[in-house]
């Protein structure tokens, strides 16, 4: 199946610091990409979808200015969290959706384990 | 309100018995609906999906998931339950907004297999 990375794996932070997390699509190209975040013991929230090129939509509720998203290429999405408190610490999760036969199934990266002290 | 739902937040098997991990939804217009697993502290992997055909729906690791429309459901099954198959279990349904698709999922159903 498609593969997709995060990185970093881990990432601990002062509070007050951005953090930037990386998502690639590794074996196809990513026309969608999504980032969730993920409350120990709880579902995925989604956060915001990104398309290739254009501005990320947000979901009602999660600050765009705080939680800063970039898809710059088709393999390539970043979520960076600016001014980091400790109510951020979470896993992060990427998602990617191809084109073509992989067009309805999101794959996801391994996540992205944010601590902020 | 489109969604999906899980109604167990725990199912438990004994290693060699059947297993099921339930799922209903509610949407407009076809249902695409998906199940994933997670693993401690890892992403979700994809097990299988149905956007149309048959209703049964084979998929990675020896599951498979039966869709019911009449029932709105689409629930994980597996014959004979293996203890790694004890993980998070989440199923998820694509609904449409404006001209573009998103992927919501349910509240997870941890499913512990017992040797």
């Amino acid at each position: 199946g498609a593969v997709v990375s995060q990185h970093p794996s881990r990432v601990i932070c002062k509070s007050g610091t951005s953090v930037k997390i990386e998502c690639r699509s590794l074996d196809f190209q990513a026309t969608t990409m999504f980032w969730y975040r993920q409350f120990p013991k709880k579902s995925l929230m989604l956060m915001a979808t990104s398309n290739e090129g254009s501005k990320a939509t947000y979901e009602q509720g999660v600050e765009k200015d705080k939680f800063l998203i970039n898809h710059a290429s088709l393999t390539l999405s970043t979520l960076t969290v600016t001014s980091a408190h400790p109510e951020d610490s979470s896993f992060y999760i990427c998602s990617a959706r191809g084109t073509g036969t992989a067009q309805e199934t999101q794959y996801f990266g391994p996540g992205t384990r944010l601590l902020v002290l | 309100a489109q969604s999906v739902a899980q109604p167990e937040d725990q199912v438990n098997v004994a290693e060699g018995n059947p297993l099921t991990v339930k799922c209903t939804y509610s949407v407009s217009g076809n249902p695409y609906l998906f199940w994933y697993v997670q693993y401690p502290n890892r992403g979700l992997q994809f097990l299988l999906k149905y956007i149309t055909g048959d209703n049964l729906v084979k998929g990675s690791y020896g599951f498979e998931a039966e869709f019911n429309k009449s029932q709105t459901s689409f629930h994980l099954k597996k014959p004979s339950a293996l203890v790694s198959d004890s993980a998070l279990y989440f199923c998820a349904v694509r609904v449409l907004y404006s001209s573009a698709s998103k992927i919501i999922f349910g509240s997870g159903t941890r499913l512990s297999i017992r040797p």
